[in-house]
């Protein structure tokens, strides 16, 4: 089964930042990942997929990149409504499997 | 308006059974893979089992392998998923997640959730 490391595991971060966050693939997986956004007590958003696709409707302040084993979700300048709880997934085989998730916080 | 609306939730004995469904609307539910995922109270997301269009290819976790059944009624455009033999690390929100995209894997429109408790 193939896993996926996420880092960081959470993140403290002030409105108008740069966040980075990587997801490691533990074998070749192409492009297939996906990158989701979570509120508390709420589902999955879907924000990117094929890597660096974004999503109808996602702000550009969204991006990701990255192919192979290590790919990167960037929030070019984070907004007050984007705390919040981001995992990816990588969908190259199953089972799928997704990382461990990243917690943005308010600094 | 694609929405899906999963039920059948609620609290269940250790070694119980319970049968979750999701009904859906608002497109072909006939030409989409289906999926359920799991998040565990405070977890990560979690995925439990893959359902092809015409019901000839089911994928599951291992963690589940022998336990649940995932189902499809195309006639009544749902998703089911059977919990047999639940544990206690089997109590989680339950998400109904259709996977879209022609040539891309991509979980693009999810339910609510309903929430399995395993407790005595």
């Amino acid at each position: 089964a193939i896993q996926m490391t996420q880092s960081p595991s959470s993140l403290s971060a002030s409105v108008g930042d740069r966040v980075t966050i990587t997801c490691r693939a533990s074998q070749v997986i192409d492009r297939d990942l996906s990158w989701y956004q979570q509120k508390p007590g709420k589902a999955p958003k879907l924000l990117i997929y094929g890597s660096s696709i974004l999503q109808s409707g996602v702000p550009s302040t969204f991006s990701g990149s990255g192919s192979g084993t290590d790919f990167t979700l960037t929030i070019t300048s984070l907004q007050a409504e984007d705390f919040a709880t981001y995992y990816c997934l990588q969908s190259f085989d199953y089972p799928l499997s997704f990382g461990g998730g990243t917690r943005v916080e308010v600094k | 308006e694609v929405q899906l609306v999963e039920s059948g939730g609620g609290l269940v004995r250790p070694g119980g059974s319970l049968r979750l469904s999701c009904k859906v609307s608002g497109f072909a539910f006939s030409d989409y893979i289906m999926n359920w995922v799991r998040q565990a109270p405070g977890k990560g997301l979690e995925w439990v089992s893959s359902i092809s269009p015409d019901s000839n290819y089911i994928s599951q976790a291992d963690s589940v392998k022998g336990r649940f059944t995932i189902s499809r009624d195309n006639a009544r455009n749902s998703l089911y998923l059977f919990l047999d033999d639940v544990r206690g690390d089997d109590t989680a929100v339950y998400y109904c997640v259709r996977v879209g995209g022609s040539a891309t894997y991509i979980l693009d429109h999810w339910g609510q959730g309903t929430l399995v408790t395993v407790s005595s």
